[in-house]
């Protein structure tokens, strides 16, 4: 299956700082999920980005999958962005079957 | 419902111990995915139903693991006999139906997850 790379695996911020999550894919994806998970293990979605930029208030994501690779923009962090965050592809051939996920970025703010 | 539910929260059993898990998906979902996150290993997948075709049971790491899924939407993983390594967050995700145009949506939504401790 394919293999899925994220950096860092962790991230120290002061609030209010920008950061850039990368996740980086062993071949071309069709699709892509980013996920936030939560300090109660719930995964949330953040953006399904196959291809392109997309903006969601202080978030946003970029998918260039024919360099396969896909990056997570966080500015000015809050202390409520703090968890884990997964992104996450199918096999190129298995476009709807399971997903792989990397192992994570675990990012904590400080007040 | 509005999301994926999953039952119970938690579950502690003991060793050899067989446990039921079950998963809701969203309403109008056609394929329902079993992954477990246990520490250390990260997200990993067990099994995947699509509407009517056979489940893809590549990710069930033994024969103990089972799932079912019924009419087509609640699902239940059978553990049997359960071990310590089988305790892990079990997480279900659900996904509508895929085709939007050209193109294939395989967004996944996830339920809570089932914290599962094998005393």
């Amino acid at each position: 299956g394919i293999q899925v790379e994220q950096s860092p695996p962790d991230l120290i911020l002061q609030e209010g700082a920008n950061s850039t999550l990368r996740c980086n894919f062993s071949d071309s994806v069709n699709n892509l999920q980013w996920f936030h998970q939560n300090p109660w293990g719930q995964l949330i979605n953040l953006f399904y980005i196959p291809s392109g930029t997309k903006q969601n208030g202080r978030l946003s994501a970029t998918t260039v999958a024919t360099e396969r690779y896909s990056l997570l923009y966080i500015s000015s962090s809050q202390t409520t962005d703090s968890g884990v965050y997964f992104c996450a592809a199918p096999d190129r051939g298995s476009t709807l079957g399971r997903l792989y996920f990397g192992r994570g970025t675990q990012l904590t703010v400080w007040p | 419902g509005a999301g994926v539910s999953q039952s119970p929260s938690n579950k502690v059993t003991e060793k050899g111990k067989d446990v039921e898990l079950r998963c809701d998906p969203i309403s109008g979902h056609t394929a329902l995915y079993w992954y477990r996150q246990s520490l250390g290993q990260g997200l990993e997948f067990l099994i995947y139903f699509q509407g009517n075709s056979a489940p893809d049971k590549s990710g069930l790491p033994s024969d103990r693991f089972s799932a079912e899924r019924t009419g087509g939407s609640v699902s239940t993983l059978t553990i049997q006999r359960t071990q310590q390594e089988d305790s892990a967050v079990y997480l279900c995700a659900s996904r509508p139906w895929s085709a939007a145009g050209s193109q294939l949506h395989n967004e996944q939504f996830f339920g809570p997850g089932t914290r599962l401790t094998v005393l």
